[in-house]
């Protein structure tokens, strides 16, 4: 069974300053691990995913997440957010089988106050 | 452009009255999703299929029903058996056996008691 811990409900951070999205994931096979976003009324739209390789993952919009197998971690970062990075966001782990059964956390509310 | 479509985006339900909600995709996809999100407990699978004319319950499937006569289409109806249906229902597809793609999903349905 696999299950992913998101340690934060909410995170205010002020604009321009750094934030990390806190996610630990447990698994007993090998994984992939993923960041959704979330605006309000909206679905989820895929942020950023590992794979295999680099174990840094980078988005276009200046996100990055560290795979840390050790830790079992997959922490969520931006060294300085903007007003328009308000949303949800969800970590999310994979198996590799073929069905690929999908387990997502409760998610982490992100504030940006200006 | 390819997507997921889902309607209606509102939705309401009497007491005791069956309801379907739609998901249409034109992503050439073989595996389609159903999950329920409520706030603060993250996405829960609902139902899901790989393939025409198959389907699989997930986590929470009591309540709900599911067809998938086409590859494009996914209806999800929630039965009078659902006591609690309130809540925001996401679809999803992908491609499943290629490890590690990423889910697309529609913009939701939010259903609520009449």
């Amino acid at each position: 069974a696999q299950s992913v811990t998101q340690l934060d409900s909410q995170v205010p951070v002020f604009e321009e300053a750094p934030v990390e999205l806190r996610c630990n994931y447990s698994s007993s096979v090998s994984v992939y691990l993923f960041w959704y976003v979330q605006y309000p009324n909206q679905g989820l739209q895929l942020l950023l995913k590992y794979l295999s390789g680099s174990t840094l993952v980078e988005s276009i919009n200046g996100f990055e997440a560290e795979f840390n197998k050790s830790q079992t971690s997959f922490h969520l970062r931006k060294p300085s957010v903007h007003i328009s990075d308000t949303a949800e966001y969800f970590c999310a782990v994979s198996d590799s089988g073929g069905y690929q059964k999908v387990t997502f956390g409760i998610g982490t509310k992100l504030q940006v106050i200006p | 452009d390819g997507g997921i479509t889902q309607s209606p985006k509102y939705l309401f339900r009497k007491e005791g009255q069956n309801v379907t909600l739609s998901c249409e995709q034109n992503l050439n996809h073989d595996a389609m999703y159903w999950y329920r999100q409520d706030p603060g407990q993250g996405l829960r699978l609902i139902y899901y299929s790989q393939i025409v004319n198959d389907f699989q319950k997930g986590d929470i499937a009591e309540g709900y029903s599911v067809s998938r006569e086409k590859k494009e289409s996914f209806p999800l109806t929630v039965t009078s058996a659902q006591k609690n249906p309130t809540a925001f229902y996401l679809c999803a597809s992908t491609t499943p056996g290629q490890g590690g793609q990423p889910q697309h999903f529609g913009d939701g349905t939010r259903l609520s008691i009449l």
